[in-house]
């Protein structure tokens, strides 16, 4: 079945320091992958997207590279601010009407 | 941009009690609508797969007759938690793709339910 596997956290870091979060899937076929972040107290937004192998989602800063061979989606920000302190997770969705398969969760604290 | 809508966004209630959380789209219709539970330590698990006009389909292991899902029209599905326990108590979050989604989601806000 499809599966996410998730660096766990929590993660903490000083301000303007380099964010990588790790993820691999299990799937078959080829599916699109998610980033999303849900921020203390509220629901999840899309953080950003990779629809096809080697595609790059990037959003604020973050970005995500779409690697097939390796099966994974790690998510990388050069310089994390405090207000980047949240939830990541890491997602997965084949075409159609399917859910979302997510990974565990990230949580990231940075501290001024 | 498209927005999911979640009411109550938060709720205290009596163990033996029900309650009922709405999702709705604000600007686009949903034939289909997830919804999801968010344990402690974060993990997401989808529950139920909300279809317009017909039967929700359960995850295993949820249980149909406890967590009643209706989604009468194609911007609003509700969640019952019947009979709530403590054990009930926990972030449940909806979401829906808009049509010209390319398969994102989009999330309401969340309801934590917290059952005494």
């Amino acid at each position: 079945g499809n599966s996410v596997t998730q660096m766990e956290g929590p993660v903490t870091l000083s301000e303007e320091a380099f964010l990588t979060i790790n993820c691999t899937y299990t799937a078959t076929g080829y599916p699109s992958l998610f980033w999303y972040v849900q921020y203390p107290g509220e629901g999840l937004q899309l953080l950003l997207k990779a629809t096809k192998a080697d595609d790059k989602g990037s959003n604020k800063g973050f970005e995500a590279t779409y690697r097939k061979e390796t099966t994974s989606f790690h998510l990388e920000k050069g310089s994390v601010q405090v207000s980047d302190s949240a939830v990541y997770f890491c997602a997965l969705a084949h075409s159609g009407n399917t859910p979302l398969v997510f990974g565990k969760g990230t949580r990231l604290s940075v501290i001024a | 941009g498209a927005v999911v809508s979640q009411h109550p966004s938060w709720v205290i209630c009596k163990s033996g009690t029900s309650v009922k959380i709405e999702c709705r789209s604000l600007d686009f219709q949903a034939t289909t609508m997830f919804w999801y539970r968010q344990f402690p330590k974060q993990s997401l698990m989808l529950m139920a797969t909300s279809n317009e006009g017909s039967k929700a389909t359960y995850e295993q292991g949820v249980e149909k007759d406890k967590f009643l899902i209706n989604h009468a029209s194609l911007t609003l599905s509700t969640l019952t938690v019947t009979s709530a326990h403590p054990e009930d108590s926990s972030f449940y979050i909806c979401s829906a793709r808009p049509e010209s989604g390319a398969n994102v989601l989009t999330f309401g806000a969340g309801s934590r339910l917290t059952v005494l």
